[in-house]
């Protein structure tokens, strides 16, 4: 089974510019979470999505940044404007539906470093 | 609120010595615990789970952690330290399995090991 699927890994972007980062869930996984990391800082939670469905936005900062999970295709992860502040270490993660045996891990991508010039 | 506290944010071992990571944590109800490895430049990968069965959980590697409820603690050990072990750890701790229960992380541990 593929795991949890991010691209790009490596993503440059001038002040101002856009920046999209994308996820494919593991299979059989319906559930997306959104985290960030920063050096010193460990891993601060973004978002949580489910198809089609913002269900915990509460890390995520209230300018330029927004997060879907559409019904076909990947999450995406959108930067507006871009800062220098927001370089770092974007992660996904995926779960499996709500049932029996599910023990709260979460299965993690690779990451996508976006470097802010 | 959740909360986890790592002591340490550097951890230096000899090769062969014995691996200590400290967590504690902080939760409202009965916790699920965590540690997950991040090597260089890659994802985070599952060390081991505490899910209320056994207070000694084993994970991969060698490496086990005790979940100690009087002091809400859950430190990572490992009797024998290898060169591969050099990597940042992280724990953390969700207020149930539920899908959909984020994950809360400290802010890790990097640990490094000589020859």
């Amino acid at each position: 089974n593929a795991g949890v699927m991010q691209n790009p890994r490596h993503l440059v972007r001038r002040r101002g510019q856009e920046a999209r980062l994308r996820c494919s869930p593991m299979k059989g996984h319906s559930h997306v979470y959104w985290y960030r990391q920063l050096p010193e800082e460990g891993l601060k939670f973004m978002v949580y999505l489910q198809k089609e469905n913002i269900i915990d936005e509460s890390g995520m900062p209230k300018e330029r940044f927004s997060a879907e999970f559409p019904k076909e295709g990947p999450s995406i992860l959108r930067i507006q404007q871009v800062v220098r502040g927001d370089s770092a270490a974007y992660f996904c993660a995926s779960s499996p539906p709500n049932r029996g045996g599910h023990t709260g891990e979460l299965f993690f991508g690779e990451g996508s470093r976006l470097t802010v010039l | 609120a959740q909360s986890v506290t790592q002591l340490g944010s550097h951890v230096s071992v000899s090769e062969g010595a014995l691996v200590l990571l400290r967590c504690n944590y902080s939760s409202s109800v009965p916790p699920y615990l965590f540690w997950y490895v991040q090597y260089p430049n890659q994802g985070l990968q599952l060390l081991l789970k505490y899910t209320s069965a056994a207070t000694l959980v084993k994970g991969i590697n060698g490496f086990e952690a005790e979940f100690k409820k009087s002091e809400t603690s859950f430190h990572l050990t490992k009797p024998s330290a290898h060169m591969s072990d050099a990597a940042e750890y992280f724990c953390a701790v969700s207020e149930g399995n539920q899908a959909g229960t984020a994950l809360i992380f400290g802010k890790g541990t990097t640990l490094s090991v000589s020859s």
